[in-house]
């Protein structure tokens, strides 16, 4: 059975720091491209990061660029996103999607003081 | 960046009766290896998205037969045959062509 499982969402201060990791089991992580995607409150899905399968290749949404940083570790089937001087408009729902096949069950970031 | 146009936004549909969304890109999804990737999701309420169709036209297992997925280029479009009450939901084309991945706006879909 295939298991997409996320942890890490909290509620931070303005310019405060979390670390998102993402599990999975049931099918072979390493083949893939993984993603982090956002929904705001009430909003459309956003695209913030994404790792190719080597690890090698990483790109990032201009707004998150030098303050959000994705991993992955294949031997530990995880994926990964350190999240560092958070802002109010990064406040969202964050989801870890594996080839957008599978996601998990998304986890709430909330920056506010 | 590729902006990605759904139309339409809502769509009431009553069961049983089909459903037609469609997807515009402002450039071409077409890869340099020949593959289109263009893909659509569904999120129920209060759920996760999920996968329906990939590269354009291909349906994920487990996902009924109702929803079928055509297009190139640009022009996409994702028909369901048949609408039942499982069906509610928003629907979202995203590329992952080109970076940074894009997606539609979303076709609330619900039923009459």
């Amino acid at each position: 059975e295939v298991q997409v499982v996320e942890s890490g969402g909290d509620l931070v201060q303005p310019g405060g720091s979390l670390r998102l990791s993402c599990s999975v089991s049931g099918f072979t992580f390493s083949n893939y491209w993984v993603s982090w995607v956002r929904q705001a409150p009430g909003q459309g899905l956003e695209c913030v990061a994404t790792i190719n399968p080597d690890g090698n290749v990483k790109f990032y949404m201009p707004s998150v660029m030098g303050r959000f940083t994705i991993s992955r570790d294949d031997a530990k089937n995880s994926l990964y996103l350190q999240v560092d001087s958070l802002r109010a408009e990064d406040t969202a729902v964050y989801y870890c999607a594996v080839d957008f096949r599978y996601w998990d069950q998304g986890a709430l970031v909330t920056v506010s003081s | 960046d590729v902006v990605m146009t759904q139309s339409p936004l809502s769509l009431p549909v009553t069961l049983g009766q089909p459903a037609s969304i469609s997807c515009r890109s402002s450039q071409s999804l077409v890869s340099s290896n020949g593959n289109t990737y263009l893909t659509w999701l569904q999120q129920r309420p209060g759920q996760s998205p999920r996968r329906l169709i990939y590269e354009a036209s291909n349906r994920d297992s487990g996902v009924p037969d109702r929803f079928s997925g055509s297009g190139s280029g640009t022009d996409f479009t994702l028909e369901i045959s048949r609408v039942e009450a499982e069906d509610v939901g928003i629907y979202y084309c995203m590329q992952d062509t080109h970076w940074p991945w894009t997606f539609g706006q979303g076709t609330r879909l619900e039923i009459k």
